[in-house]
């Protein structure tokens, strides 16, 4: 059974401290790793995809990562606003655009 | 460029009532997923239609019922409403022919009493 394990589900971090969000999977023929972030409440939003092991993507201060068994989002020198619950998601299979999530890590950056 | 956008954004039922909760997609884009998000969990996948027809569906009973228009927008039927429908329903958006991003819209928040 196709399967998706984020860890750890919740992380505190001071303002600039660096850290990395894991998203562990298993599946059969993974199409794509998605991640969004999502604010309490709302809607998730989209950050990245990554199709094939050794991609990787970044945007301000998160970068995404991708190997045959999981995926990291780095995150660098944090700021509150990166307060947020990050989710991972795959597309596995053919003839399905399904999206199967993990739990997310909830992050909040002090000042 | 409007985003996806849903409504009602929140809504109050009973035990075995029904309910309709409406999605209309990003610009551009053809085909529409739903899930249900409980809280503290992940979105759970619930069906997709394509060309006003569902395309592919997760493990929901058939109380879950769904519809797609010309123009692209959806609908989610929950019939029997039952005290664990309580979620976050989220409409999803994508373009068939491309076949992987998939943006989300605010949600609707159902609660079941």
């Amino acid at each position: 059974e196709d399967q998706v394990t984020q860890s750890p589900e919740a992380l505190r971090l001071q303002e600039g401290e660096s850290s990395s969000l894991n998203c562990s999977y298993t599946v059969s023929g993974l199409r794509g790793l998605f991640w969004y972030r999502q604010d309490p409440g709302k809607g998730p939003e989209f950050l990245f995809t990554l199709y094939s092991a050794g991609e990787e993507k970044e945007k301000e201060r998160l970068k995404a990562t991708l190997t045959k068994k999981e995926s990291f989002l780095h995150i660098t020198a944090p700021k509150p606003e990166d307060s947020a619950t990050y989710l991972c998601a795959v597309q596995a299979g053919d003839n399905t655009d399904k999206l199967i999530f993990g739990t997310g890590t909830r992050l909040q950056v002090f000042p | 460029d409007a985003g996806v956008t849903q409504s009602p954004t929140h809504l109050i039922k009973t035990r075995g009532q029904q309910v309709t909760l409406r999605c209309s997609p990003k610009s551009g884009h053809d085909t529409v997923s739903w899930y249900q998000q409980a809280l503290g969990q992940g979105p759970q996948f619930i069906f997709q239609y394509y060309e006003e027809e569902e395309r592919q569906r997760g493990n929901f009973p058939d109380r879950f019922s769904g519809h797609q228009f010309p123009n692209y927008s959806s609908e989610l039927n929950v019939n029997a409403l039952l005290l664990g429908d309580s979620a976050l329903y989220l409409c999803a958006s994508s373009l068939l022919a491309v076949g992987d991003t998939q943006y989300f819209g605010p949600g609707t928040r159902l609660t079941v009493l």
